[in-house]
């Protein structure tokens, strides 16, 4: 079956600063990874996703590519903000069942 | 557009008891998601229903079950509960109209708490 391994598992940057969180995954069948957030006592909601037809995507500030042959996806976030602390969890798919990685805790420091 | 909710969103139970936790999706959606979340093991994928019927299952014991009704809300019960199934339980729905990769949308999650 699928697994996703994602790094780091925490992740420190200054206010203003970028961030970068990378996830590999080993089914070559998946073709949909989503990134999620998660806020203290909040579901993961989701911030971007990417197909696998697609090598990059950005929306704003975010953006996450896609690397189909090496199977690995990351997620960039440029000007980070104090809100932008929170867990970021990437998972991978090729029917319904999500298999999410391990999560990234970013904290950013104002 | 109302998003998923999730009823109760505290539980307690004891070990040995069951418990019911319910779903309601986005309004139009037709598929619902649950999954498990722990420190531990993080978040893993329980099952998927689609039209009221079990599409995908994860690799939980039989204890773990589920249903969807007509209007798509679904329901999942643990029986005979252990101090392991000590989670937050959450629900996502997607559009799902052809199977495939639909974004999912989670609701806030149900923590169940057993002593």
């Amino acid at each position: 079956g699928e697994n996703v391994e994602q790094h780091p598992s925490t992740l420190s940057v200054q206010e203003g600063d970028s961030a970068v969180i990378k996830c590999t995954y080993s089914d070559s069948a998946s073709n949909y990874f989503p990134w999620y957030k998660q806020e203290l006592g909040k579901g993961p909601q989701l911030i971007i996703d990417i197909r696998s037809n697609v090598g990059e995507k950005k929306d704003q500030r975010i953006a996450v590519t896609l690397n189909k042959t090496a199977k690995h996806f990351s997620l960039h976030i440029t000007e980070t903000q104090p809100e932008d602390s929170a867990v970021y969890f990437c998972a991978a798919t090729r029917a319904q069942k999500l298999v999410f990685g391990q999560g990234t805790r970013l904290t950013i420091n104002p | 557009k109302a998003g998923v909710t999730q009823t109760p969103r505290y539980l307690i139970k004891t070990r040995g008891q069951q418990v019911t936790l319910s779903c309601s999706p986005i309004s139009g959606h037709r598929s619902v998601s649950w999954y498990q979340q722990t420190p531990g093991q993080g978040l893993q994928f329980l099952f998927e229903y689609f039209s009221e019927t079990q599409r995908n299952k994860g690799n939980f014991p039989g204890r773990f079950s589920g249903r969807q009704f007509s209007n798509s809300r679904s329901e999942m019960n643990v029986s005979t509960l252990e101090l392991g199934d000590s989670a937050l339980y959450l629900c996502a729905s997607s559009l799902n109209p052809a199977g495939g990769q639909e974004t999912q949308y989670f609701g806030p999650g149900t923590r169940l708490l057993v002593l």
